[in-house]
């Protein structure tokens, strides 16, 4: 079985420019989350789709993060514009049932210069 | 919200030897606890978990225990090898309102010395 797989691996932009993550999550998993490290701190929470349907976006930390998941199988996470704040490694999971084990995938590095 | 701590946030042993790592939540009604290990350059694994309703749960040479009094629960691994050197998070999820986010601790980056 394919785990969850996240595209691209790293992404150095500069600040004001805008970068697009992708997260395909297992196959059947209905729950996808996007979770979100800065250096030295804890993995945070950013949302929570279930199929296409955000069920919770309270760690969205503002209106520059946009996520979609059209369609209820791969979900995209734009930030934009990019702000220095917004460097870390942005971590997709996925989920078969809500509170199931959630399934990580390799993370996305983005710098932000 | 939810907050976790967790300590320490790096943890050298000498191989053989056991090594605990320690997390304590805030909410109450916190009722999942699962403990991730992320390898250098890997993505976060799921290594061990506990729900509320059991207070120790023992998988090999890997064990967490849950004192819901306290609100704390702890990993412990036994006979440390080489490949148990990783980052480790601990995390609670609380139930409510369909959202099924974790919390996670900073991390214990643990070492074990050959």
């Amino acid at each position: 079985e394919a785990g969850v797989t996240q595209f691209p691996s790293h992404s150095v932009i500069e600040k004001g420019q805008t970068v697009t993550l992708r997260c395909d999550p297992i196959s059947g998993h209905d729950n996808l989350y996007w979770y979100r490290r800065v250096m030295g701190k804890e993995i945070k929470f950013l949302l929570h789709f279930v199929k296409e349907s955000k069920q919770d976006e309270s760690g969205m930390p503002n209106n520059r993060f946009l996520a979609e998941r059209t369609g209820g199988t791969y979900s995209t996470l734009k930030v934009q514009p990019a702000e220095l704040e917004d460097s870390g490694v942005y971590f997709c999971a996925s989920s078969q049932v809500g509170a199931g084990e959630q399934f990580f995938g390799p993370g996305t590095r983005l710098t932000v210069l | 919200g939810e907050n976790v701590e967790q300590h320490p946030s790096t943890l050298s042993v000498q191989e053989g030897d056991s090594a605990v790592i320690k997390c304590t939540y805030s909410d109450s009604a916190s009722n999942y606890f699962p403990w991730y290990k992320q390898e250098l350059g890997k993505r976060p694994q799921l290594i061990i978990d506990i729900r509320s309703n059991v207070g120790e749960k023992k998988d090999q040479r890997i064990a967490v225990t849950l004192n819901k009094t306290a609100k704390h629960f702890s990993l412990h691994i036994t006979e440390t090898q080489p490949e148990d050197s990783a980052v480790y998070f601990c995390a609670a999820k609380t139930p409510g309102a369909g959202s099924y986010q974790l919390t996670f601790g900073k991390g214990t980056k643990l070492s074990v010395i050959p």
